[in-house]
Formats: C-alpha cells, structure tokens, sequence
C-alpha cells in the first residue's frame, strides 16, 4: 500500500512563491504518474500538471505555464510544485496524486493561502 | 485542451433511489475516464476507471459506462453515504482535466 504525505500548511504573500513537497512510500516512485490538483474554497478540482519520473517528461495545464514548475526526485521518492508570482486568487489546497494503472494514491492536500 | 461537461450541476434525491450522472468530453477521450467521489475535507477517491471498471473495494452498485465523449455514472440505490460530490477527469493524453462537479444531495 502506497502512503503519501505531503508538506504543511503556507501562508504567503502576493507576489511570492510557494514550494509544496509530496513523499510516496511503498510503491515503486519512477512507474508513478504524478499529477498536482488544486481546489479553490468551495470549488471544484483543477489539474495544474504532472510528471512521469521514468521518462521525465513533464506537462502543465495552460493556465498555469510559466509559474509553475512540477518536479521529481526519485532518491527522495518526492515531488515538488513550485507556484510562483503568487495572487489571491491561488488560495486553494494543493494536492498531489500518483497514479499506477489501476491505482491511485492521493495525499491529505497543503492549504496554501495567499494573503497580504 | 480537452473539456469535460458535467450535468445536471446539483442533483437531489432520495436514499434507495438511482442516481444518474453525466459527463460530455468535447472530443474524444476514448474510454480513459475516472471518476472520482469527493467529501468535504477529503482528498477525492477513485471509484472507476478506464469508463467502466470499479477500483478496488468500490461496491456493486457503482457503475460506469461510456466511451468516445459520452460517460454515465450509475449509482444503483443510494446509500446515505453516497451523499457528495462526483467528479469525472479524462487521462487520455495531457493536459488531463476534470469536469466541474456534481453534487448529490439528499431530498
């Protein structure tokens, strides 16, 4: 069984960046498709992008190019989001997911509120 | 990208009831939907994949079909615990994205 655990929660100023981290433990990291999901107050889910570790291909949502970075370390078995030029608008709980056909494994989600 | 239509927005109905949920993709996804179940204050759960085959430890009476750009989430009769928001996501090729939402009330 696969456990995800995820970094705490971030209060961060407009126009700054935040840093979200995800560690997978149990399952074999580099087979993963991990993909980071955010969810507004009261909003629904909204895919920013994912990465595959195996091939290190990596693909955003175009909403999001250019200030978001997703990354992979397969010696710590963790992702990473980079957000950045941060706006209130980004206030959201940040999830990663890592997908393995057929499972699927979420983390708890980092609250990240932007505020001035 | 690919757009993902959910309907109807809010659906209210009774336990024991069926429920029917919907999700139009604006081209063809093939059969590579999911869907997902969310409560409040929970990461969302995986409850089909691949259109129409349940993930592990959903019950029987959760059930999808579909393919190409139409997708229907059945739940035979309602449990009170079914009570929440669906979710359908495509994973056809990137970017992958969700549908709005669905929300399952209680009437």
């Amino acid at each position: 069984q696969v456990q995800v655990l995820q970094s705490g929660a971030e209060v961060k100023k407009p126009g700054s960046s935040v840093k979200v981290s995800c560690k997978a433990s149990g399952g074999a990291f580099s087979s993963f498709i991990i993909s980071w999901v955010r969810q507004a107050p009261g909003q629904g889910l909204e895919w920013m992008g994912g990465t595959m570790p195996m091939s290190g291909a990596t693909n955003y949502a175009q909403k999001f190019h250019g200030r978001v970075t997703i990354t992979a370390d397969e010696s710590r078995t963790t992702s990473f989001l980079d957000l950045s030029s941060l706006r209130s608008e980004d206030t959201a709980v940040y999830y990663c997911s890592f997908y393995s056909h057929p499972f699927d494994y979420w983390g708890p989600g980092s609250l990240v509120t932007v505020s001035s | 990208e690919i757009v993902l239509t959910q309907s109807p927005g809010t659906l209210s109905l009774s336990p024991g009831e069926r429920a029917t949920l919907s999700c139009r993709a604006s081209q063809s996804v093939s059969r590579s939907l999911v869907w997902y179940q969310q409560k409040h204050g929970q990461a969302p759960r995986l409850l089909i994949y691949d259109a129409s085959h349940r993930a592990t430890g959903i019950p029987a009476r959760f059930s999808g079909s579909g393919s190409g750009t139409d997708f229907t989430l059945t739940i035979s009769s309602l449990e009170p615990e079914d009570f929440a928001v669906y979710y359908c996501q495509h994973r056809d090729r990137w970017p992958y994205s969700f549908g709005q939402g669905t929300k399952l009330e209680i009437k």
